[in-house]
């Protein structure tokens, strides 16, 4: 079975400033992550993704993640934050084996930046 | 990246109608697609697992004969929301799957009257 925690299901931050939204998974495979954007009435675009190659992925749009088998997290993080980054962000975890490609989400972190 | 097209992107229905909403990939062949219901502010819930040429697999608690959904090519993926409720009106997408990424539609906003 495979499970996303994000923490924080709202992450207001000021323009210019760090971005920090978390998330830990549980997986007893090793996993794929990954980090989606969603715009109001809209889907999800792809940030970035870990598939077991670089621990710290870069993505579009200045955001990196780090994948820490450790601490089972892979927190998304953009040095500073742009109005055009508030949206919802979702983690999510899949397999890298099986045939369906099923992802689980997390519940989604709201950011909202501040001029 | 591929492109998935979802369509209508938004409909209003009445109450006891049926609702088809399509999703196509444009760009490439997918196997596999997936539809996802997401209600205000909460995550996506996976419905049903759709594959090209074979019946749907549904997820628990997910009922086959409300949400019928056909695969019958490999760019083509529907979902029929039938007899549809009040209940039912929530944003629904779906995705394909192309090697290990998969793309999204844009969403469909159903509201049922």
């Amino acid at each position: 079975a495979q499970s996303v925690t994000q923490l924080g299901s709202h992450v207001s931050v000021s323009e210019g400033a760090l971005v920090l939204l978390r998330c830990n998974y549980s997986s007893s495979v090793p996993p794929y992550l990954f980090w989606y954007v969603q715009y109001p009435n809209q889907g999800l675009q792809l940030l970035l993704k870990y598939t077991s190659a670089a621990t710290l992925v870069k993505g579009i749009n200045g955001f990196e993640a780090e994948f820490k088998k450790s601490e089972t997290s892979f927190h998304l993080t953009k040095p500073s934050a742009h109005m055009s980054d508030a949206a919802e962000y979702f983690c999510a975890v899949s397999h890298s084996g099986g045939s369906n490609y099923k992802l689980t989400f997390g519940k989604g972190t709201l950011l909202t930046v501040n001029p | 990246g591929a492109v998935v097209s979802q369509h209508p992107s938004r409909v209003i229905c009445k109450s006891g109608t049926s609702v088809k909403i399509e999703c196509r990939s444009l760009d490439f062949q997918a196997t596999t697609m997936f539809w996802y219901r997401q209600f205000p502010k909460q995550s996506l819930m996976l419905m049903a697992t759709s594959n090209e040429g074979s019946k749907a697999t549904y997820e628990q608690g997910v009922e086959k004969d409300k949400f019928l959904i056909n695969h019958a090519s490999l760019t083509l993926s529907t979902l029929t929301v039938t007899s549809a409720h009040p209940e039912d009106s929530s944003f629904y997408i779906c995705s394909a799957r192309e090697y290990e990424e998969a793309f999204f539609g844009q969403g469909t906003r159903l509201t049922v009257v």
